[in-house]
């Protein structure tokens, strides 16, 4: 059974950088998955930030594509997300997610993790 | 880039009842990418549909997706007290990743 468990920092200093991990369980970072980043502020909707290969390529939200780095560490088997310069606009559940192939261009995010919360606060 | 919009915003229900909601995308999408999940308080997502009208894994089959081009629905063809959760059509455009705003589906 595929689980994944996000964890970091529940707070960050406004101007800080947000730093957390995605540790994944019964599943390799190697396999032909991607691996993404999803966000939920208090309330609202979801906002999907980004994601990962394990062959290196990224792709990220625009709206936030000049403050977040995401990356796959293999050794650990875990992914990674790094947001800059966060502002309260950036308080949010913060939840990893697997993007899944099911067929021939069939993607969909099949596998979450149960979410890491982040205020930011001085 | 491509906007989806789920209507309506809440629907108020009664168990039993079938449920119809609906995310038009701003322009013609590949039905291959756009899917449906599921989100109740505190939890994460779960995937529903793929595919536009694949169920996923575990998935009761109250639940159905259909569309092409721009309208894509899912249906729970009966709804059960489980069901009452917030809905949210989802898609890829090869490298960006959308989600509606949801729908919230209440007791009536």
């Amino acid at each position: 059974q595929v689980q994944l468990q996000e964890s970091g920092p529940g707070l960050v200093r406004p101007s800080g950088t947000l730093s957390l991990t995605c540790a994944v369980f019964g599943d390799s970072i190697t396999s032909n998955n991607w691996w993404n980043w999803v966000r939920q502020p208090p309330g609202k909707g979801l906002e999907w930030i980004g994601e990962a290969h394990h062959g290196g390529k990224t792709n990220y939200n625009p709206s936030l594509k000049s403050r977040v780095t995401i990356s796959v560490d293999k050794s650990k088997n875990q992914l990674s997300l790094r947001l800059s310069s966060v502002t309260a606009a950036d308080m949010a559940v913060y939840f990893c997610a697997r993007d899944h192939q099911y067929g021939d261009s069939t993607w969909a995010f099949d596998i979450w993790g149960q979410g890491t919360m982040v205020t930011v606060s001085s | 880039e491509i906007v989806l919009t789920q209507s309506p915003g809440t629907l108020s229900l009664s168990p039993g009842e079938r449920v119809t909601l609906s995310c038009r995308a701003s322009q013609s999408v590949a039905s291959t990418y756009l899917a449906w999940y599921q989100q109740k308080p505190d939890q994460a997502p779960r995937l529903l549909i793929y595919g536009a009208s694949s169920r996923a894994t575990g998935i009761p089959d109250r639940f159905s997706g259909s569309g092409s081009g721009t309208d894509f629905t899912l249906t729970i063809s009966r709804l059960e007290p489980e069901d009452f959760a917030m809905y949210y059509c989802h898609h890829c455009d090869g490298s960006l990743w959308t989600f509606g705003q949801g729908t919230k589906v209440e007791f009536k």
